[in-house]
């Protein structure tokens, strides 16, 4: 079966930086994405990451490890914008296009 | 236009009635996913149309749960006799490619409420 893990909730200080984790099982695996969710929101692509390694955007970057079947998304410099849901997805086995998502990580960022 | 638009944005209905979501998605995208989430809760797939292929429900969680999408592009998801657990956010997105993985993009969602 397929099964993605991702703590629930984690708080951090303005101005810090921050690791969230994400483990997944999958048959095939076809990428991982993160996604930004707002409070009552529509959730906002941010990485996709087929390959193992790191993938820098600006103050967002990704990680992937295939074989450890792990993911992590760093924030650098947090702002309070940055309050969110951050939720890891991957697409179902045999199915590119639809996505099993974890249930996400609420990210409070406080002065 | 720009984005992926969805109505209504809020919806509250009694218990036994029907409802219909609408989707409007990116214009030229060839697919079309549903997904509910379901308060503190990932997204749950629901169901999943490319192009003129017959779509994917596999999702759906029972048969009083239906989608359309006409002309390729507007859908429309309905859920007959609803139950107070389908109170959830409804979640359209869409994505241009037919091929591979897409980055899906999200419309605002439909929060439904059953009384």
């Amino acid at each position: 079966g397929q099964n993605i893990d991702q703590p629930t909730e984690m708080t951090a200080t303005e101005g810090a930086i921050v690791q969230i984790n994400c483990t997944y099982q999958t048959s095939g695996f076809n990428g991982l994405f993160w996604y930004q969710q707002h409070a009552g929101e529509a959730p906002t692509f941010l990485s996709y990451n087929v390959l193992d390694g790191l993938e820098e955007k600006g103050r967002f970057s990704s990680f992937l490890s295939r074989s450890k079947g792990y993911s992590y998304l760093l924030l650098k410099e947090l702002q309070m914008k940055d309050s969110a849901s951050y939720l890891c997805a991957v697409p179902f086995s045999g199915g590119y296009n639809k996505l099993i998502f974890g249930a996400g990580t609420r990210l409070a960022v406080h002065p | 236009g720009a984005g992926v638009s969805q109505s209504p944005s809020n919806k509250v209905t009694e218990k036994g009635k029907d409802v219909e979501l609408r989707c409007d998605p990116i214009s030229g995208h060839t697919a079309l996913y549903w997904y509910r989430q379901s308060l503190g809760q990932g997204l749950e797939f629901l169901i999943y149309f490319q192009g003129n292929s017959a779509p994917d429900k596999s999702g759906l969680p029972s048969d009083r749960f239906s989608a359309e999408r006409t002309g390729g592009s507007v859908s429309t998801l309905t859920i007959q006799r609803t139950q107070q657990e389908d109170s959830a956010v409804y979640l359209c997105a869409s994505s241009p490619g037919t091929s591979g993985v897409g980055t899906q993009y999200f419309g605002p969602g439909t929060r439904l409420l059953v009384l």
